[in-house]
């Protein structure tokens, strides 16, 4: 049972323009949400975070939107640059530090 | 640069043989995550320690193991290694959860390969 879904295995972007990623959840209790960004042969980086009681957090070009109602979370890139190039995975948290992670989404930026 | 490291970067071994991978985890850190991450698949969440004792438990098959020694480094053990079993392995640490502090930061991964 795939609790964390992101149904998007791709998505193209020109530099400069937004990229949104999204991410499905099942679970209402999740009480917080992460991205994570990977490149190839490299661990997963934490991007940036919200908890359940917001509905938005941004940092810089990034900002992530949560619809509880909807479970639906998103991230918006603004602008996208090539170097955003990446596998973004989100990831949801219970009451524990256990993460619950999405199959991911590549993000390619072309010029 | 995370601060975790883990060794080695690859290990290739044959099918029923055991490896170890190891894992230390960012200074100051207590807890350590180990997570699987088979071909074009989401990272699976293996075991927790906490300061030397395990902490939570997912899929983790038994033939599968895991300890955090005092200082505070960890081990995963892999015995009777199947093809399936081929993988990327993280590890992540993190400081303890204070007030909705649940960032855990990984390790560049061990990619083993069964044959």
């Amino acid at each position: 049972d795939q609790q964390v879904k992101q149904n998007s295995p791709s998505l193209s972007v020109q530099e400069g323009r937004i990229s949104i990623l999204n991410c499905d959840y099942t679970n209402s209790m999740f009480d917080y949400f992460l991205w994570y960004k990977k490149y190839p042969a490299e661990g997963p980086t934490f991007l940036i975070s919200i908890s359940s009681i917001k509905d938005k957090n941004e940092d810089g070009r990034f900002t992530v939107f949560l619809n509880k109602s909807a479970k639906h979370l998103s991230l918006h890139i603004v602008p996208s640059q090539p170097g955003d190039s990446a596998v973004y995975f989100c990831a949801a948290s219970l009451n524990t530090d256990k993460l619950i992670f999405g199959t991911g989404t590549r993000l390619q930026v072309f010029p | 640069d995370s601060g975790v490291t883990q060794t080695p970067k690859h290990l290739i071994t044959a099918t029923g043989q055991r490896v170890t991978l190891r894992c230390s985890p960012r200074s100051g850190d207590l807890s350590v995550y180990w997570y699987q991450q088979s071909l074009d698949q989401g990272l699976q969440f293996l075991i927790q320690y906490y300061n030397g004792e395990e902490r939570a438990k997912g899929n983790i098959l038994e033939r599968f193991s895991a300890q955090q020694f005092p200082d505070l480094h960890s081990e995963l053990n892999l015995s009777s290694l199947e093809l399936g079993d081929s993988a990327l392995y993280f590890c992540a640490s993190s400081v303890e959860r204070i007030a909705g502090a649940h960032e855990q930061y990984f390790g560049p991964g061990t990619r083993l390969t069964v044959t």
